[in-house]
């Protein structure tokens, strides 16, 4: 299994709402990434996991909560969300050495805040 | 701090044409480089990667990139351009010593438009 999944591919929720996006991988990788990416732009790290720890997050704001319940599993908890959140939400695992493999990621969540 | 500068936000060729996407680094070490395809509505996939070894290094689809530390350039190349080559393409470099994990910086990307 060389695949990173993640689910909802879509997600609508409204600035009240909780919500949840996951990701799954079987790869043996021990990081685990959250990006953020708006339209016409490059992907923006939010988040890192090695060993499932948290080592970065980018200053990202509180309404945003990750998670790495095991070694294959990440979510991203959403709440309270502003509209400008809205953007594609890519996650990316990578082996756990020096770099020097490359990122394998996930096909997105299209997130609209409403 | 590592960074990459993508030249070029639209490029444009004819479909059989040599396709040449630049991409130049700056780093204060040896780095590893990068390049992604995204194609609309998904996620980033791998096409190629520099880590030290091979200065000319080929990836999937018929893409390579040759790294020259003398121009600080990793850039893209492809002999004979598809139509199903239109893309956006991110170079990217990563931190050797980040330790346990990978902190990539991607460039700001290039969409690249195949004429029929």
């Amino acid at each position: 299994d060389t695949e990173v999944t993640q689910t909802p591919k879509h997600l609508v929720m409204g600035m009240t709402n909780k919500k949840s996006l996951k990701c799954e991988q079987h790869m043996g990788h021990r990081a685990m990434y959250w990006y953020k990416q708006k339209a016409k732009k490059p992907p923006e790290l939010m988040f890192v996991y090695s060993y499932e720890k948290l080592s970065i997050n980018e200053s990202v704001p509180s309404r945003f909560s990750p998670e790495c319940p095991n070694s294959s599993l990440l979510n991203l908890h959403l709440h309270a969300l502003q509209p400008e959140d809205s953007a594609l939400y890519l996650c990316a695992s990578s082996q756990k050495s020096t770099g020097s493999g490359g990122y394998t990621f996930g096909s997105g969540t299209r997130l609209t805040v409403v | 701090a590592q960074s990459v500068t993508q030249l070029g936000s639209h490029v444009s060729v004819s479909e059989g044409a040599l396709v040449l996407l630049r991409c130049n680094y700056s780093s204060s070490v040896p780095p590893y480089l990068f390049w992604y395809v995204q194609y609309p509505n998904q996620g980033l996939q791998l096409l190629l990667k520099y880590t030290s070894a091979a200065t000319l290094v080929k990836g999937i689809n018929g893409f390579e990139a040759e790294f020259k530390k003398s121009e600080t350039s990793f850039h893209l190349t492809k002999p004979s351009a598809h139509m199903s080559d239109a893309a956006e393409y991110f170079c990217a470099v990563s931190d050797p010593s980040s330790g346990g994990y990978q902190k990539v910086t991607f460039g700001t990307g290039t969409k690249l438009q195949v004429i029929p």
